[in-house]
C-alpha cells in the first residue's frame, strides 16, 4: 500500500491568512492525488483532483500543486468557512489510501 | 443531483456481521461509475473499504478483504456492505459514495452520503 504523510497535523491560522498543507507519498503517484475537506459531523467533500484541478463549485482560493511524491494544498485567503479538516487521497494504486488529516483551526 | 443515503443497524454485537445499504437517488447505478464504502472511526481518519461497479466488479481493501462483501441491486438502485466477524475496532461512521472519475475505477469519491455510525458492542 502507498502511505502518505500529511503535515502539519494541526494548523492554527487567522481569517485572511495564506495556508499550505503538505502531503508526501511513500512512492511516486504521478498526479493521482485528491484533496477533501471535512467539517465536523459532515461527510468529506472533494475539493481538488488530479493534484491541481478544482472540483466544480470550489472557490478559487483553493489550489493544489505537486506531482510524484510531494503535493501541496494552498488556501490563499482563509475564510471562516474554511476551518475544517483536510485529507489527501491517492488513487494511483489499490488500496486507495488517505492521509491522516490536517485540522485547520482558528488561531 | 445525485444523493446517497446509508441505512442499517447502529449497533452490532462482536463477532456478528455488519450490514449496511446505500440507496442512491438522482442517478441510476446502471448508468456507470463505481460506488464505494469508506469508514471513519470516531476522531480518526478515513479508510477506503471497497467499491463496486453495476456489473458486480469489485475492488476491496486487502486489510479487510477476508471479511468484506459489497454487492449491488440495480433494480432497487442500491448497493450494500457486509462486514463479518466485527470487533470494537470496526466501530466507525460508515459512508457510501459515488466514484466521480469516469476513467479510473474507484478513484474519487463524490458525492458522499451523510454517513451512519455503527457501534460494535455487546
Amino acid at each position: 500500500a502507498i502511505w502518505m504523510t500529511q503535515s502539519p497535523s494541526l494548523l492554527s491560522a487567522s481569517t485572511g491568512d495564506r495556508v499550505t498543507i503538505s502531503c508526501r507519498m511513500s512512492q511516486g503517484i504521478s498526479s493521482y492525488l485528491a484533496w477533501y475537506q471535512q467539517k465536523p459531523g459532515k461527510a468529506p467533500e472533494l475539493l481538488i483532483y488530479a493534484a491541481s484541478t478544482l472540483q466544480s463549485g470550489v472557490p478559487s482560493r483553493f489550489s493544489g500543486s505537486g506531482s510524484g511524491t510531494d503535493f501541496t494544498l494552498t488556501i490563499s485567503c482563509l475564510q471562516s468557512e474554511d476551518f475544517a479538516t483536510y485529507y489527501c487521497q491517492q488513487y494511483y494504486s489499490f488500496p486507495r489510501t488517505f492521509g491522516q488529516g490536517t485540522k485547520v483551526e482558528i488561531k | 443531483q445525485v444523493q446517497l443515503q446509508e441505512s442499517g443497524p447502529g449497533l452490532v454485537k462482536p463477532s456478528e456481521t455488519l450490514s449496511l445499504t446505500c440507496t442512491v437517488s438522482g442517478y441510476s447505478i446502471s448508468s456507470g461509475y463505481y460506488w464505494g464504502w469508506i469508514r471513519q472511526p470516531p476522531g480518526k481518519g478515513l479508510e477506503w473499504i471497497g467499491s463496486i461497479y453495476h456489473s458486480g466488479s469489485t475492488y476491496y481493501n486487502p486489510s479487510l478483504k477476508s471479511r468484506v462483501t459489497i454487492s449491488v441491486d440495480t433494480s432497487k438502485n442500491q448497493f450494500s456492505l457486509k462486514l463479518s466477524s466485527v470487533t470494537a475496532a470496526d466501530t466507525a461512521v460508515y459512508y457510501c459514495a459515488r466514484d466521480s472519475d469516469p476513467i479510473v475505477p474507484a478513484a474519487l469519491f463524490d458525492p458522499w452520503g451523510q454517513g451512519t455510525l455503527v457501534t460494535v458492542s455487546s
